[in-house]
């Protein structure tokens, strides 16, 4: 138990729905993270928040729209997905100048397969 | 181009036995982190070495930071099947920014 809960912890959608991934984290930090996982690649970063304010959009597609209405609670819309999104997405939490330099707290993830 | 190379990318061995990661680059990094996934979880971290040189003990898991910041090792003495997992090391560089390697595949075999 990382204090990071994500769910669902497995969706299949098709291209043309819609549908959300969800994060909470307990643990009081101020900064939240959605991170893609795909085989064989490194972890590739996708959005930062701070004090749900975003700070980082690492040039991710507009079929992927993030939301955080609160430094609890971190959204990740999907929309129009192709099926090379399918991946597991993970969130994470950091809490910066508390613990070890950079340190993130990750959830479970979110396994997604696009058909 | 890939920031930080791991290598081997898939290691499997018999119980007991010991084995050595590697996570290397060209790059300078002000720390290097390593974080253990087993299978159907998140990445949970396990050390952070920040000076060269550096070593972190952690039980049967010993970390070594190089002396030039660029490359880290982690070495498993009488691995467990507990110990099988995906190991990820990431770096800080830059303005804070952190890069993740593709991960070192262990599998222990009872």
């Amino acid at each position: 138990e990382t204090g990071v809960t994500q769910t669902p912890r497995h969706l299949v959608m098709g291209m043309t729905n819609k549908k959300s991934l969800k994060c909470e984290q307990h643990l009081g930090h101020n900064a939240m993270y959605w991170y893609k996982q795909s085989a064989k690649k490194p972890l590739e970063l996708m959005f930062v928040y701070n004090f749900k304010e975003q700070t980082e959009n690492n040039s991710v597609p507009s079929r992927f729209s993030p939301e955080c209405p609160n430094s609890s609670h971190l959204f990740l819309h999907l929309h129009t997905l192709q099926p090379e999104d399918s991946a597991l997405y993970l969130c994470a939490s950091s809490q910066p100048g508390q613990g070890a330099p950079g340190e993130l707290f990750f959830g479970e993830g979110s396994r997604l397969t696009v058909l | 181009t890939q920031l930080l190379e791991q290598s081997p990318q898939f290691l499997s061995i018999q119980e007991g036995e010991n084995l050595t990661v590697y996570c290397n680059s060209s790059s300078v990094f002000s720390s290097l982190q390593w974080y253990r996934q087993e299978p159907g979880e998140g990445p949970v971290l396990l050390v952070t070495v920040v000076t060269g040189g550096e070593v972190k003990k952690l039980k049967r898991l010993t970390f070594q930071f190089g002396d030039a910041r660029k490359d880290s090792s982690l070495h498993i003495t009488a691995a467990q099947p507990g110990d099988t997992g995906l190991y990820l090391c990431a770096a800080m560089y830059g303005n804070n920014r952190l890069a993740f390697g593709k991960g070192n595949q262990v599998v222990v075999i009872p």
